[in-house]
């Protein structure tokens, strides 16, 4: 069965790093999504991305983050200089044109130190 | 705005026992509705969705879910629990028209003793 998946699982960078975070949508998948969810809170929206670009972001989505779809398979998410409150589960999902449901990935746990 | 209360943080059933989760949804149009869950260190699973139809659905693992559009309620039930249903299981609510992000209650965290 198609799955989407995420490299890497854990990432421990250090405070004002850049890091980029990698996923593998199920391949006919034309919708793609991040997550994240810190220790203990809910799952929360980022962003989602469609026709090579983003369709919708929330407020934590704000200028140190950005998402690209760099070859037709990889989705990537990228944090710019990352903070401790960073420190999350990021999640990534994919959907299918007419579909209701999204796919999600593991998961990469982002310890910022 | 959409949102989503799961008011139990956490339940706790023997195994053999019946389970309901209950799932109460704010959404200004027929939402579509699911249910994930998410076992320890792994990703969120789909068990189950809604989104016209018969009100009553059936997912994977013995689950089944009722949409009951006058009490805004999307509740989980299961009638006999497995000790490898123990996870914490979120309720979330997705927009008809758009690119459908979905909004997720907090979760109720699941435990099953024997």
């Amino acid at each position: 069965e198609p799955e989407v998946t995420q490299t890497p699982s854990h990432q421990v960078t250090q405070m004002g790093q850049e890091v980029i975070l990698r996923c593998v949508p199920i391949s006919n998948h034309l919708y793609f999504y991040w997550y994240r969810q810190i220790l203990g809170q809910k799952v929360e929206f980022l962003v989602s991305f469609y026709n090579n670009e983003i369709s919708e972001k929330s407020e934590i989505f704000d200028d140190q983050f950005s998402v690209e779809r760099p070859d037709g398979s990889n989705f990537t998410l990228k944090i710019r200089s990352t903070k401790l409150e960073d420190s999350a589960m990021y999640f990534c999902a994919s959907r299918g044109q007419g579909a209701t449901e999204q796919y999600f990935g593991p998961g990469t746990r982002l310890t910022v130190t | 705005a959409q949102s989503v209360t799961q008011p139990d943080i956490h339940i706790t059933v023997s195994e053999g026992a019946s389970l309901e989760l209950r799932c109460n949804y704010s959404y200004g149009a027929t939402p579509y509705l699911f249910w994930y869950v998410q076992s320890p260190g792994q990703g969120l699973q789909l068990l189950l969705k809604y989104f016209s139809g018969d009100t009553l659905v059936q997912g994977i693992k013995g689950f089944e879910a009722e949409f009951k559009r006058s009490q805004s309620s999307f509740n989980l039930r299961k009638p006999s629990v497995h000790w490898s249903d123990a996870a914490e299981y979120f309720c979330a609510v997705g927009a008809l028209i758009g690119n459908e992000k979905l909004t997720f209650g907090t979760g109720t965290r699941l435990t099953i003793i024997p």
